[in-house]
């Protein structure tokens, strides 16, 4: 099955500072979405993003589709970004849908 | 809010019982999913519904069932629990039967003690 590798698995930040997430997959796929999951464990869509790229305030996200990757930016970070990011993606070639989830990147804004 | 609705929130039971997590998904989706989240497998696709009918299958036991209802709600069965079933369990609907996006429940904590 497709395999999806996220990078760093940790990192630690002081409020203000930016980040670049990193999400790479071996195989073409349809859909790819980015996830905050908040210390409470609930998922957060951030973006649908299967290709090119999105804003959406201090976040925003690039999918190069032809390379396999897909880079998550947070800018000005606050305590509040603070959690763990997925990358999930769904394979282009498989008859099924489902979501295939990296193991995430944990995040900690330290103010 | 994602629209995706989940019930409980929490669920602790015993070891051997059987219980029910229900999902509502957003107002026009068609398409069910569940998933686990566990924290030596990670977040792991379970089974799909669209309209009614099974689509896709995963890493699902034999002792877990589902079914999706004709108001499209969903009910995911979990029977004969053991410890390690102890998971964060989460809904998540979409409008199309392949491909769209996925927006997803706030999740049913599940402890087996």
């Amino acid at each position: 099955g497709i395999q999806v590798e996220q990078s760093p698995p940790d990192l630690i930040l002081q409020e203000g500072a930016n980040s670049t997430l990193r999400c790479n997959f071996s195989d073409s796929v349809n859909n790819l979405q980015w996830f905050h999951q908040n210390p409470w464990g609930q998922l957060i869509n951030l973006f649908y993003i299967p290709s090119g790229t999105k804003q959406n305030g201090r976040l925003s996200a690039t999918t190069v589709a032809t390379e396999r990757y897909s880079l998550l930016y947070i800018s000005s970070s606050q305590t509040t970004d603070s959690g763990v990011y997925f990358c999930a993606v769904d394979h282009s070639n498989s008859g099924n849908t489902p979501l295939v989830f990296g193991k995430g990147t944990r995040l900690s804004v330290i103010a | 809010d994602s629209g995706v609705t989940q019930t409980p929130k929490h669920l602790i039971t015993a070891t051997g019982q059987r219980v029910t997590l229900r999902c509502s998904p957003r107002s026009g989706d068609l398409s069910v999913y569940w998933y686990q989240q566990s924290l030596d497998q990670g977040l792991q696709f379970l089974i799909q519904y669209y309209n009614g009918e099974e689509r896709a299958k995963g890493n699902i036991l034999e002792r877990f069932s589902a079914q999706q209802f004709p108001d499209l709600h969903s009910e995911l069965n979990l029977s004969s629990l053991e410890l390690g079933d102890s998971a964060l369990y989460f809904c998540a609907s979409s409008v199309v039967e392949r491909g769209g996006i996925q927006y997803f429940g706030a999740g049913t904590r599940l402890s087996v003690l």
